[in-house]
């Protein structure tokens, strides 16, 4: 029973453009959203999250919308930069503070 | 500050064998989690370790234990062996306390033969 699904495995963007990561989840006792970056070789570091009692999160290039009634997060990156190319997940938490991860998705941005 | 640190980074094990991967959290948090990393999938939890406790487990079998130590370091176990078993480890720390981030370490890849 996969609870979080990020659908894309891979997206590819132009440096300067706007790259979307998109997320659907199905448990409606998360209420607590995380995006986690992860290069090779290194751990998944955290980047940004939302409470479920937000829709809209920004942080510098990072933007995180949230549509709950649609059980659907999506991380925009604006303007996406080559040092951002790795794999992006999507980490739903409730209260139990567990992170439920996505498959990820790996974005490639080319110069 | 130092972040999350696991040892060793990489270890070769045969079926049956037993492994002890180790964790030390970042400075200044108490809480450690386990999460296993397979080739191409996200990290599934493990466990979560909070005074020296086992607060939560996720869906893994017994063969997987683990351990907290009184400054908050930590190790997980695996006995018997299992091909399946193969995958990063990754360990996390965080402050205890609901939307507290993770940090995670670099992880421990355990190959078994």
């Amino acid at each position: 029973d996969q609870q979080v699904k990020q659908n894309s495995p891979s997206l590819s963007v132009q440096e300067g453009r706007i790259s979307i990561l998109n997320c659907d989840y199905t448990n409606s006792m998360f209420d607590y959203f995380l995006w986690y970056k992860k290069y090779p070789a290194e751990g998944p570091t955290f980047l940004i999250s939302i409470s479920s009692i937000k829709d809209k999160n920004e942080d510098g290039r990072f933007t995180v919308f949230l549509n709950k009634s649609a059980k659907h997060l999506s991380l925009h990156i604006v303007p996406s930069q080559p040092g951002d190319s790795a794999v992006y997940f999507c980490a739903p938490s409730s209260n139990t503070g567990k992170l439920i991860f996505g498959q990820g998705t790996t974005l490639q941005v080319k110069p | 500050d130092a972040g999350v640190t696991q040892s060793p980074t990489h270890l070769i094990k045969t079926r049956g064998q037993q492994v002890t991967l180790r964790c030390s959290p970042k400075s200044g948090h108490d809480t450690v989690s386990w999460y296993q990393q397979a080739l191409g999938q996200g990290p599934q939890f493990i466990f979560q370790y909070y005074e020296e406790e086992e607060r939560q487990r996720g869906n893994f079998p017994d063969r997987f234990s683990g351990h907290q130590f009184p400054n908050y370091s930590s190790e997980l176990n695996v006995n018997a062996l299992l091909l399946g078993d193969s995958a990063l480890y990754l360990c996390a720390s965080s402050l205890t306390g609901y939307g507290s981030p993770l940090h995670f370490g670099n992880g421990t890849r355990l190959t078994v033969t």
